[in-house]
């Protein structure tokens, strides 16, 4: 059985920086893209960022280009995301998900519970 | 940059009830098209991907159609558990960034 397991999420002042981690387990975590989607207080799914199977693969959304990084690790079979340059509309509740393939565009078939982010002063 | 419209926003409907929701790309996405389904204070679940393939689980009477820019979700006879609220999202382009923005489906 795949799960997905987030863990980070806090309360942070903008301008600050948080690394969020999702441990993998039930799937050959090296065999798939993986991604965070995030979710606003309230509001509906926004795509952040993908890492393709071996890490090289790398993409984000305009808004956080430039201040998030995205990362793995497959011999721990773990994700990571890196933000710096919190903002408040950066504040959401972030999934990390198993993207449906190795490459290319997928669809989201396993998510984690979340970890919440809350960019405040 | 593709923008997906779902509609209606909400839907109010009664158990048993054949409920449909609706899913428009700005331009074509082929049939690479998923829906999830999300309930309170969970993450959400996939439902249909490839517009009409049912994913591991998935009851029977959650079913997926259309092609290119126009896409339905059909729930034939509404169950309790059922009361959530519905995603698409395209899978056409790279980044897969784009969802709809939602359908809440309601008890009335």
């Amino acid at each position: 059985e795949v799960h997905l397991v987030e863990s980070g999420g806090v309360v942070v002042q903008p301008g600050g920086s948080l690394r969020l981690s999702c441990a993998a387990s039930g799937f050959t975590f090296n065999d798939y893209t993986m991604h965070w989607v995030r979710q606003a207080p309230g509001k509906g799914l926004e795509w952040v960022s993908l890492i393709g199977w071996n890490g090289y693969s790398t993409d984000y959304r305009d808004s956080v280009r430039g201040r998030f990084t995205i990362t793995r690790n497959n011999n721990e079979d773990s994700l990571y995301l890196q933000m710096v340059g919190l903002r408040a509309e950066d504040t959401a509740l972030y999934y990390c998900v198993k993207g449906s393939g190795s490459g290319g565009p997928d669809y989201f078939d396993y998510w984690g519970r979340g970890t919440l982010v809350t960019v405040s002063s | 940059e593709i923008v997906m419209t779902q509609s209606p926003a909400t839907l109010s409907m009664s158990p048993g009830e054949r409920a449909t929701l609706s899913c428009r790309a700005s331009q074509s996405v082929h049939s690479n098209l998923a829906w999830y389904q999300q309930k309170p204070g969970q993450a959400p679940r996939l439902l249909i991907y490839g517009a009409s393939t049912r994913a591991t689980g998935i009851p029977a009477r959650f079913s997926g159609s259309g092609s290119g820019t126009d896409f339905t979700l059909t729930i034939s006879s509404l169950q309790s558990e059922d009361f959530a609220v519905y995603y698409c999202q395209e899978y056409n382009n790279w980044p897969p960034e784009t969802f709809g923005q939602g359908t809440k489906v309601e008890i009335k």
